[in-house]
């Protein structure tokens, strides 16, 4: 079964310093990993994907994320946080059979001090 | 382009009442989604549609009834409101069944079931 588990319901940074939002993944087969994030009020916007072409993938508004076969992992980064990032992230991965939805982290909540 | 539109915006209903939600796109995709949000659980998906005329349950379809109207048009129902049924609930598109496929999300409907 597909899941992925998503450290940190909350995180705060101060503008200008490192993002770091953790995601870990369980899945008997190489997954397609997602990050999504959603503004306040609105739907969910995917910030980027990771579809086994690199392990390095970047996404829009400055963000990355690495996938790590040995570690499971999947976090995402920024290496300056803007006011604008302060927003709720969401890890995703792909059902691996019958309907291709997504199983969804519980999310991240980023807060950017100013 | 609308992309993927949902209506209403925001909805309360009294116990045993029923209501649609309706969602629309407007990029040709084959597979829509309805999920439902609740704080600290991510999303869910109660339904999803892989094809014009096809539709499948997800992890949480109790309560909820759909319709895939045509291409465009996935329609989701209560038939009899609960208390229970009170989330925000996102309506997704992708183009078909290949796993990495960005799914692009509605605005959502609030729904409160008093």
């Amino acid at each position: 079964a597909q899941s992925v588990t998503q450290l940190g319901s909350h995180v705060s940074v101060s503008e200008g310093a490192l993002v770091l939002l953790r995601c870990n993944y369980s899945s008997s087969v190489p997954p397609y990993l997602f990050w999504y994030v959603q503004y306040p009020n609105q739907g969910l916007q995917l910030l980027l994907k990771y579809t086994s072409a690199a392990t390095l993938v970047k996404g829009i508004n400055g963000f990355e994320a690495e996938f790590k076969k040995s570690e499971t992992s999947f976090h995402l980064t920024k290496p300056s946080a803007h006011m604008s990032d302060a927003a709720e992230y969401f890890c995703a991965v792909r059902a691996q059979t019958g309907a291709n939805n997504l199983f969804f982290g519980t999310g991240t909540r980023l807060t950017v001090i100013p | 382009n609308a992309g993927v539109t949902q209506t209403p915006k925001f909805q309360v209903l009294k116990t045993g009442q029923s209501m649609t939600l309706q969602c629309a796109q407007d990029m040709n995709h084959n597979s829509m989604y309805w999920y439902r949000q609740d704080p600290g659980m991510g999303l869910r998906l109660i339904y999803y549609s892989a094809s014009e005329g096809t539709t499948d349950k997800g992890e949480v379809p109790n309560g909820y009834n759909v319709s895939r109207l045509n291409k465009r048009e996935f329609s989701l129902r209560l038939e009899s409101a609960a208390p229970s049924q009170t989330s925000v609930y996102f309506c997704a598109s992708s183009e078909g069944a290949v796993g990495q496929e960005t799914q692009y999300f509605g605005p959502g409907t609030r729904l409160l079931v008093l």
